[in-house]
């Protein structure tokens, strides 16, 4: 089956410094790879996507991942935390159903906390 | 475009009545996704529509819940009779699938809490 895994449940990192959220992914084929953000009492927003091409995806807000194939990973990043990056941050994978329809498998989510 | 549109925001009902969750996806969109989010159980996938064509309902936890797709701008979750244990935030989810791009991301509106008593 394919599916993500965010193994950290929770992220603390002071405001200034970088930040990294992990996701590891499981897939047969090609990876099609999405980072969501959730800010308090709203819906998922999209950051960024990994299709092909280069391994550095730039995403909104100054968002980055780095998708690597030799360790099936794709962590969000970003150089400089900012107080307002607090959120809920979900990875997900595209998968593509035995009926030719897609949906995307979300992970669990990891938290986010920037300390001023 | 104003997004995916749902409707209400907030639900409180009682315990055996029936809940009606409305959603009008982004136009021109053709996939429709319902899903349900908990403190617990994070975020899970309902049930999806290609086409207002329901793909997939396995994740529809009892015959209590239903889902419908008349056209292509609006769909409904109800759950006859609501328990407490469905409480939770609800989300309907949109996006265009290209055949030939078939990577485009799903744009999600902004829930409706259920809160039932």
């Amino acid at each position: 089956a394919q599916s993500v895994a965010q193994p950290e449940d929770q992220v603390n990192v002071a405001e200034g410094n970088p930040l990294t959220v992990k996701c590891t992914y499981s897939v047969s084929g090609n990876p099609y790879l999405f980072w969501y953000v959730q800010y308090p009492n709203r819906g998922l927003q999209f950051l960024l996507k990994y299709i092909t091409g280069d391994n550095l995806v730039k995403g909104s807000y100054g968002f980055e991942a780095e998708f690597n194939k030799s360790q099936t990973s794709f962590h969000l990043k970003k150089p400089s935390a900012l107080v307002s990056d607090s959120a809920l941050y979900f990875c997900a994978v595209r998968v593509i159903t035995g009926a030719g329809s897609y949906q995307l498998t979300f992970g669990k989510g990891t938290k986010l906390s920037v300390i001023p | 475009d104003a997004g995916v549109i749902q409707s209400p925001r907030h639900e409180v009902t009682e315990m055996g009545q029936e809940v009606t969750l409305r959603c009008k996806p982004i136009s021109g969109h053709d996939y429709l996704f319902w899903y349900r989010q908990t403190m617990m159980r994070g975020l899970e996938l309902l049930i999806y529509f290609n086409n207002n064509v329901p793909i997939d309902d396995s994740g529809m936890p009892e015959d209590r819940f239903s889902a419908k797709m008349p056209n292509a701008s609006f769909s409904t979750l109800k759950i006859q009779p609501s328990e407490p244990r469905d409480s939770a935030v609800y989300f309907c989810a949109s996006s265009l699938f290209w055949a030939s791009q078939p990577y485009n991301e799903q744009f999600f509106g902004p829930g409706t809490r259920l809160t039932v008593l």
